[in-house]
């Protein structure tokens, strides 16, 4: 079983929709990440998620922590093709095994 | 503002041939650690480390080889190429472990055994 369910695995709409991805589990954690990673490049940390329930804004994506902690979501208003790429979230064991991550939704906006 | 730099960016192996991939980081931080990213697999943890000196398996560390000597360098070594380790390989550091702090990622190394 996965720790780290994300869906969709892929999508592509248009430049000025609305989308919303998720990250799901059935373990609670102590934080959550998100990850953008571009074609070629590696992983960039978008937000970090901690209290249930939280809601983080970073201009059009927002954030949501679940109030169980079990898992989040990413919206993106009008969205825009400098947004696609491979949105990764990520969590940690509390460990020093570093963190685990789910195998990302691949977003592609077309002009 | 280097960050975390990955030589080389591209190599290709036949199998049976070994070699290190390098990794260093100029932030001064403790942890570090080696990523592959397989399509339909995402990031799997191979090895890592929390200071120097210190080292430790991940998830898919078998044929595969890691020293800290030194804060910044962290590499990688290939003991002997198979074709199931055609993968994109991502060195990452953090300022700390267990949760919160971000993994600043270079840029990755394209690796091909043929």
């Amino acid at each position: 079983t996965q720790l780290l369910e994300q869906s969709p695995q892929f999508l592509s709409i248009q430049e000025g929709e609305n989308l919303t991805v998720y990250c799901n589990s059935s373990s609670v954690f102590s934080s959550l990440q998100w990850y953008r990673q571009e074609p070629g490049e590696g992983p960039v940390l978008l937000v970090t998620v901690v209290t249930g329930g939280e809601v983080k804004k970073l201009k059009r994506l927002t954030f949501q922590f679940g109030d169980a902690r079990k898992d989040s979501s990413l919206h993106i208003t009008a969205a825009q093709p400098g947004d696609t790429g491979l949105y990764l979230c990520a969590v940690s064991g509390g460990g020093a095994d570093g963190l685990t991550f789910g195998k990302g939704t691949h977003l592609i906006i077309q002009p | 503002n280097a960050g975390v730099t990955q030589t080389p960016k591209f190599q290709v192996l036949k199998t049976g041939q070994s070699m290190t991939l390098q990794c260093a980081q100029d932030m001064n931080h403790e942890y570090m650690s080696w990523y592959r990213q397989d399509p339909g697999m995402g990031l799997r943890l191979i090895h890592y480390s929390v200071g120097a000196g210190i080292t430790d398996q991940g998830e898919v560390p078998n044929g595969y080889n890691v020293s800290r000597s030194t804060t910044e360098d962290f590499p990688l070594r290939l003991l002997s190429a198979a074709p199931s380790q055609t993968s994109v390989y991502f060195c990452a550091s953090t300022k700390s472990w267990g949760g919160g702090s971000p993994l600043h990622f270079g840029n990755g190394t394209r690796l091909t055994v043929t």
